[in-house]
């Protein structure tokens, strides 16, 4: 079974800042990663999928990239509303994968 | 309105059985792929089972066995059938819609309760 592992599990920020969350795995993975974000007692909403593609309604201070084994979440100039948790989402022969999560505090 | 709605999460003892449900509207359980996804106390997401358009299940190595997922096409409901309850079990349990083109699950629900204890 292929492992997710994000980094950092825990992620301090001001408002305005640049932050980039990291999801590996534990091998090759085709494109099909996706990103959540999850705020306290409500169900995840999708941000990117397919690595690099920006969820409609998803502000362009999101964004995704990467290949093989790494891949990253870039939020620019975050705002309030983004202090949440993400998780990145793999999906591979009938079998779905979500990394640990990554907390986003204020600083 | 599209949305999915779980319901039947409770206390459950441990080795009990409970069946939860996810009301669908808005598009039909035969058309889309549909999912449970679960969410311990304090912990992150875990995927649990899938149903595909064309009736295909599978199940997380962790539940195999114990849970059972089905759909009713004319009560445009989906269901997750657990047996053999354990305490690690518990958690939040989302049903989640996944959009078979971009592989990625754009709806879910509320999540219903499920705690099994003694």
């Amino acid at each position: 079974d292929i492992q997710m592992t994000q980094s950092p599990s825990t992620l301090s920020a001001s408002v305005g800042d640049r932050v980039t969350i990291t999801c590996r795995a534990s091998q090759s993975l085709g494109t099909w990663l996706a990103w959540y974000q999850q705020k306290p007692g409500k169900a995840p909403t999708v941000l990117i999928y397919k690595t690099s593609s920006v969820q409609r309604g998803v502000p362009s201070r999101f964004s995704g990239s990467g290949s093989g084994t790494e891949f990253t979440l870039t939020i620019n100039n975050v705002q309030p509303d983004d202090f949440a948790t993400y998780y990145c989402q793999h999906y591979q022969s009938y079998s779905y994968t979500f990394g640990q999560g990554t907390k986003l505090e204020i600083k | 309105e599209v949305q999915m709605v779980e319901s039947g999460g409770g206390l459950i003892q441990p080795g009990g059985s409970l069946r939860l449900s996810c009301a669908v509207s808005g598009f039909s359980v035969t058309s889309k792929y549909l999912s449970w996804v679960r969410q311990a106390p304090g912990r992150g997401l875990e995927w649990v089972s899938v149903v595909y358009s064309g009736g295909g299940t599978y199940y997380a190595d962790s539940v195999k066995g114990r849970f059972t997922l089905s759909r009713d096409s004319f009560k445009n409901m989906l269901y997750l059938q657990m047996n053999s309850l354990r305490a690690d079990d518990t958690a939040v349990y989302y049903c989640a819609r996944e959009d078979s083109v971009i592989r990625a699950f754009d709806l879910w629900g509320q999540g219903t309760v499920v705690a099994v204890s003694s």
